[in-house]
């Protein structure tokens, strides 16, 4: 068990609608990033915040937006959602923000998203 | 812009064998490299990392070694159990708008056979 969370665990939703997503990081960690794993490929990263603010972006479609509170939780919200976005999101947390030193990244055990 | 492939995606070896996974990255200004595992169903596992002022590390069965010339990294897994089944990420850390990101390779899909 990493001491990262992530619910709900499984979704099913159809296209045109929109999800939340929600990942509570480990204690004492700072940082949380959001990751996709589609069927059979590795993982891209989305986006990055630490302690609130938003501070590296990936691959995340513009449908795609994310936060995260002041008790350091973080949700990833999805719109609009299409066939394409079905697959896993994973949150990771580490301790700081990753800037010239890169600290470990603990991975939660992920949401199934799937849309019919 | 920065990549990192990873060889070979299926890897099947009988129980007691080694196995080895091999990645090449692209940004000559990487200095973290992780390896993770993930089993069916579950999220990815940190097994084992490495900086970039190191050329090897050690843990039980569990090795890596680092060619920062080459620009390239292995894990080593040493007498295999089944398991050790499961789908082996390496990563590189990339420099981008001032923070580093990891960037994943495709996987590699091990089977060990009792």
């Amino acid at each position: 068990d990493s001491g990262v969370t992530q619910t709900p665990k499984h979704l099913i939703t159809a296209t045109g609608q929109r999800v939340t997503l929600r990942c509570s990081p480990r204690s004492g960690d700072l940082s949380v990033y959001w990751y996709q794993q589609s069927l059979d490929q590795g993982l891209q990263f989305l986006i990055q915040y630490y302690n609130g603010e938003e501070r590296a972006k990936g691959n995340i479609l513009e449908r795609f937006s994310a936060q995260q509170f002041p008790d350091l939780h973080s949700e990833l919200n999805l719109s609009s959602l299409e066939l394409g976005d079905s697959a896993l999101y994973f949150c990771a947390s580490s301790v700081a923000p990753a800037g010239g030193f890169t600290d470990t990244q603990y991975f939660g055990p992920g949401t199934r998203l799937t849309v019919l | 812009g920065e990549n990192v492939e990873q060889h070979p995606s299926t890897l099947s070896v009988q129980e007691g064998d080694s196995a080895v996974i091999k990645c090449t990255y692209s940004d000559s200004a990487s200095n973290y490299f992780p390896w993770y595992k993930q089993e069916l169903g579950k999220g990815p596992q940190l097994i084992i990392d490495i900086r970039s002022n190191v050329g090897e590390k050690k843990d039980q069965r569990i090795a890596v070694t680092l060619n920062k010339t080459a620009k390239h990294f292995s894990l080593h897994i040493t007498e295999t159990q089944p398991e050790d089944s499961a789908v082996y990420f390496c990563a590189a850390s990339s420099l981008s708008g001032g923070y580093n990101k990891l960037i994943f390779g495709a996987g590699t899909r091990l089977a060990v056979h009792p």
